[in-house]
Formats: structure tokens, C-alpha cells, sequence
């Protein structure tokens, strides 16, 4: 099954203890992606992947790190986690850049909801 | 900044009725338009890509519209049914993907 695969789904942490929450795809897509959704604010572009490599910064990518050494992989990392981290995190996976050219929509992972305290 | 507003935030109606919001965008600087629908607990779900002026698709009882000289998008569900209760998202292209936050529909039996 296509599938974007997301773990943990849930985690509580504390403040500065790193984390990394995984992010697998099956599709062979080439972009990948890492939102956050916070009430109010519709979701919200952290960090993206358009290759093996080949990473850069969203809108709100303070605090966070990447990396995309395979082309299925993009782990989300949070080396000092602070509680205005918390948050609903999704990875989203299309073949190309999402937005650009007809039919490449996103397929979003299970999402994970991070609670810093 | 831009913005992609998204209206009504949230929606009532009975089973069986038809129902439709609507997305706003920049008209200018137009790639593409997405609709997902994203149910509780669940994740977003793509339903529609509308990449040209005057688009309309369509999935079972779901349409969508576009219109990019006037910057809006019209989602069109028949028939409601309780299982169509979900949030539903667009997300504007300027060439990277901006989301609105989403108009909530539940449809009561």
C-alpha cells in the first residue's frame, strides 16, 4: 500500500531532551516535507526536501533540522526542544514539487502530536 | 503576505443537504490550487489539483471550481452525508504551497 509512515504518533517530552520523529514513503517521491498545524493557523511549512540531499528551510524552521540521506527517509529533528514546539506535525510526500504542475498533490503521514513540557 | 482564506470556518447542515465554501487567494502569481479533506484523527486526504481557469472536477458527490482572475475556488458537496463530516483545506500555489485554515463540516443525521 502508498503509504507516507510516520512515528511516533504521540510523545511527550521535556525541554532540551533531543528527539527525532521518523518519516518514511514508499512512493519513490522525490519531494518531501514537514508541516506543523497550531490552532488558528492553517499548516505550516517547516522544512522541505525536493531530492536526495537536496534540503531548505520553510517558513518556520527555527529549532528544527533535517536530513534526506535516502530518498525514502526525511527524519524531522528537534535538538533542544522548547515548549512552543508543541504542536501537530505532519510529513508529506508528492512525485515532484507540490504546487507546480498538474496532479501533484501530497500524501501526509499519520501525523504526530508533540507535547514539550 | 500571502493569504488564502477559507470561508464559512465552520458548518451545520442535515443529512442530505447540499452545501458549498469557498477559498480566496492572490490572484496573481497563479501554479495551482489543492483541496484535501481531512477527517479527525485522521490525516489530509487529496481530493482535487486545479491547475487552469475555469477547472471543475469532480469525485462522487464532490465538485470543486476555479476561478484564478478573481482568485477564488468553490468546493460543492451533494447530498451530504454524515461520513462527509471532516475539515476541508485548500492550499494556494505561488509556486510553494500556502494552506487556509480549513472550513469544518459536520453533517448531522
Amino acid at each position: 500500500e502508498a503509504q507516507v509512515t510516520q512515528n511516533p504518533r504521540y510523545l511527550i517530552t521535556v525541554t532540551g531532551k533531543k528527539l527525532t520523529v521518523t518519516c518514511s514513503q514508499n512512493m519513490n517521491h522525490e519531494y518531501m516535507s514537514w508541516y506543523r498545524q497550531d490552532p488558528g493557523l492553517g499548516l505550516r511549512q517547516i522544512y522541505y526536501s525536493m531530492n536526495v540531499e537536496v534540503t531548505d528551510k520553510g517558513d518556520v524552521p527555527e529549532g528544527y533540522k533535517v536530513s534526506r540521506k535516502e530518498k525514502r527517509n526525511f527524519p524531522l529533528i528537534l535538538e533542544s526542544p522548547s515548549p512552543n514546539q508543541t504542536s501537530l506535525y505532519f510529513c508529506a510526500s508528492s512525485l515532484k514539487i507540490p504546487g507546480q504542475g498538474a496532479g501533484y498533490g501530497y500524501t501526509f503521514g499519520s501525523g504526530t502530536r508533540l507535547t514539550v513540557v | 503576505i500571502l493569504n488564502v482564506e477559507q470561508s464559512p470556518q465552520s458548518l451545520h447542515v442535515q443529512e442530505g443537504d447540499s452545501t458549498n465554501f469557498t477559498c480566496s487567494f492572490p490572484s496573481s502569481n497563479f501554479y495551482a490550487l489543492h483541496w484535501y479533506r481531512w477527517e479527525t484523527a485522521k490525516s489530509p486526504e487529496a481530493l482535487f489539483v486545479m491547475t487552469l481557469n475555469g477547472d471543475e472536477k469532480k469525485k462522487g458527490r464532490i465538485s470543486a471550481t476555479l476561478n484564478t482572475k478573481e482568485g477564488y475556488s468553490y468546493l460543492y458537496i451533494k447530498g451530504s452525508q454524515p461520513e462527509d463530516s471532516a475539515t476541508y483545506l485548500c492550499a494556494f500555489s505561488p509556486g510553494k504551497l500556502i494552506f487556509g485554515t480549513g472550513t469544518r463540516l459536520q453533517v448531522f443525521p
